[in-house]
C-alpha cells in the first residue's frame, strides 16, 4: 500500500508557543489530504480536509486561526499549532488520498503542550 | 450523513478463540465500508475494505467480514485469534465516489490473552 510519514513522531512545547507537523506522502501523490485529532482511548476525530494548492476546509467546531493547514504541493501537507496550550496535547494523525476513495494513514504525531 | 456505530467499546477473547467485532451503520447514500487496526501509539492499518461485488471480504492477518445491507452492518471475524491481535478496531465509512472523509465509529479494544 502507499505510504505516508509524518514528521515529527513525538514532540513536546511550551505553552503559547507554535509547532508545525508535517505529513508527506512519499509514494504517491496526494491531492487530498486529511487531519484527525485523536484523544485518549477514543476514536479519530476531522478536524480539516485539504486539497492541493487550495484552503483547508475545517469541520464544525474547529478554529482554523489555531490550526494553520497547507497543502502546498501534491505530498506534503503541513499542521501549525499555534499558541499552543495544554488542552492541546494530543495524538494528530494525517491521511492522505490519491485518485481514488482510500485514504492512507500516517504513524501519528504526538503533541504534548507543558 | 453517515454515522458508524461500533456496539462493543471492549472484548476480551482468549487465544485461538473466534472473535466477532461488531459494526453497523446508517446512510442515505452508497457508501464504501472499511475496518481498520491501530496498536497503541501508532496511525491506522487497513484490514479490509467493502467497494462492491462479493459480501464477504478477507482482509490481512487472516480478519475478513460480511456486508450486510438489509442489517446495515459490516462485521469483523477471525476463527482463531492471537495474542498480537491486541489492538483497537475502528469501522469506517465514506460516501462512494471520489475521495470524501471517513466517517469513523467509537472503536472497539480486541483484549486476547492466554
Amino acid at each position: 500500500g502507499a505510504v505516508v510519514s509524518q514528521h515529527p513522531s513525538w514532540v513536546i512545547c511550551k505553552s503559547g508557543t507554535s509547532v508545525k507537523i508535517e505529513c508527506r506522502s512519499l509514494d504517491f501523490q496526494a491531492t487530498t489530504m486529511f487531519w484527525y485529532r485523536q484523544f485518549p482511548k477514543q476514536s479519530l476525530m476531522l478536524m480539516a480536509t485539504s486539497n492541493e494548492g487550495s484552503k483547508a476546509t475545517y469541520e464544525q467546531g474547529v478554529e482554523k486561526d489555531k490550526f494553520l493547514i497547507n497543502h502546498a504541493s501534491l505530498t506534503l501537507s503541513t499542521l501549525t499549532v499555534t499558541s499552543a496550550h495544554p488542552e492541546d496535547s494530543s495524538f494528530y494523525i494525517c491521511s492522505g488520498s490519491g485518485e481514488v476513495y482510500e485514504q492512507y494513514f500516517g504513524p501519528g504525531t504526538r503533541l504534548t503542550v507543558t | 450523513a453517515q454515522s458508524v456505530t461500533q456496539l462493543d467499546s471492549q472484548v476480551p477473547v482468549f487465544e485461538e478463540a473466534p472473535v466477532e467485532l461488531r459494526c453497523n451503520y446508517s446512510s442515505s447514500v452508497s457508501v464504501y465500508l472499511f475496518w481498520y487496526v491501530q496498536y497503541p501509539n501508532q496511525g491506522l492499518q487497513l484490514l479490509l475494505k467493502y467497494l462492491s461485488g462479493s459480501t464477504l471480504v478477507k482482509g490481512i492477518n487472516g480478519f475478513e467480514a460480511e456486508f450486510n445491507k438489509s442489517q446495515t452492518s459490516f462485521h469483523l471475524r477471525k476463527p482463531s485469534v492471537h495474542i498480537s491481535d491486541t489492538a483497537e478496531y475502528f469501522c469506517a465509512v465514506t460516501r462512494t465516489g471520489t475521495a470524501s472523509k471517513l466517517t469513523f465509529g467509537t472503536g472497539t479494544r480486541l483484549q486476547v490473552t492466554l
